[in-house]
């Protein structure tokens, strides 16, 4: 089975980093991508680690241990406008038909205050 | 500019009625989602298609018909026998190569029922 575990709410003030947690306990494992999700919006591409390490984009972070089964996601210089949801996906085994299993977590929801 | 439409933003459902929501990609993406987002839950695949004329279930495809007629379109029709279609719809497109690139959403139908 698949399973993706991230806390469900954090708050952080603006202009303090966070960082948002992912284990996941998946059959097969092919990647894990972050994705932003504003409150009745798309979610919008953010990283993807495949191999472990640290994954640096202006300011935002990925971090991956497979051994470990886990991820995070480091905001840093937080801004008003990173309140949102951050999903947490794992893209698992083959599922046939030239396609991967992609499984996403329920999504922590941030709430950064000034 | 190149993007995913989701049409309708907002729909309302009878009992026993059937209802279609549109998604149309212009990013000549071969591969195509739908994906289903509940109150406090991750995101959970209904439908999918790799290639025009070909389809296959996701996890909770029971309820929910597809069609693939055309690379660019990926309709979805809720159909009576799913009995608890409130929800958020959201409809995904991706390149199937390289391996590692993530889906790109629309911006989501909310239905809810009459």
């Amino acid at each position: 089975g698949q399973n993706i575990d991230q806390p469900t709410e954090m708050t952080a003030t603006e202009g303090a980093i966070v960082q948002i947690n992912c284990t996941y306990q998946t059959s097969g494992f092919n990647g894990l991508f972050w994705y932003q999700q504003h409150a009745g919006e798309a979610p919008t591409f953010l990283s993807y680690n495949v191999l472990d390490g640290l994954e640096e984009k202006g300011r935002f972070s990925s971090f991956l241990s497979r051994s470990k089964g886990y991820s995070y996601l480091l905001l840093k210089e937080l801004q008003m406008k990173d309140s949102a949801s951050y999903l947490c996906a794992v893209r698992g085994a083959y599922s046939g038909a030239g396609s991967y299993q992609l499984t996403f977590g329920k999504g922590t929801k941030l709430s950064v205050i000034p | 500019d190149g993007g995913i439409t989701q049409s309708p933003k907002y729909l309302f459902r009878k009992e026993g009625q059937n209802v279609t929501l549109s998604c149309e990609q212009n990013l000549n993406h071969d591969a195509m989602y739908w994906y289903r987002q509940d109150p406090g839950q991750g995101l959970r695949l209904i439908y999918y298609s790799q290639i025009v004329n070909d389809f296959q279930k996701g996890d909770i495809a029971e309820g929910y018909s597809v069609s693939r007629e055309k690379k660019e379109s990926f309709p979805l029709t809720v159909t009576s026998a799913q009995k608890n279609p409130t929800a958020f719809y959201l409809c995904a497109s991706k390149r199937t190569a390289p391996q590692g690139l993530p889906q790109h959403f629309g911006d989501g139908t909310r239905l809810s029922i009459l």
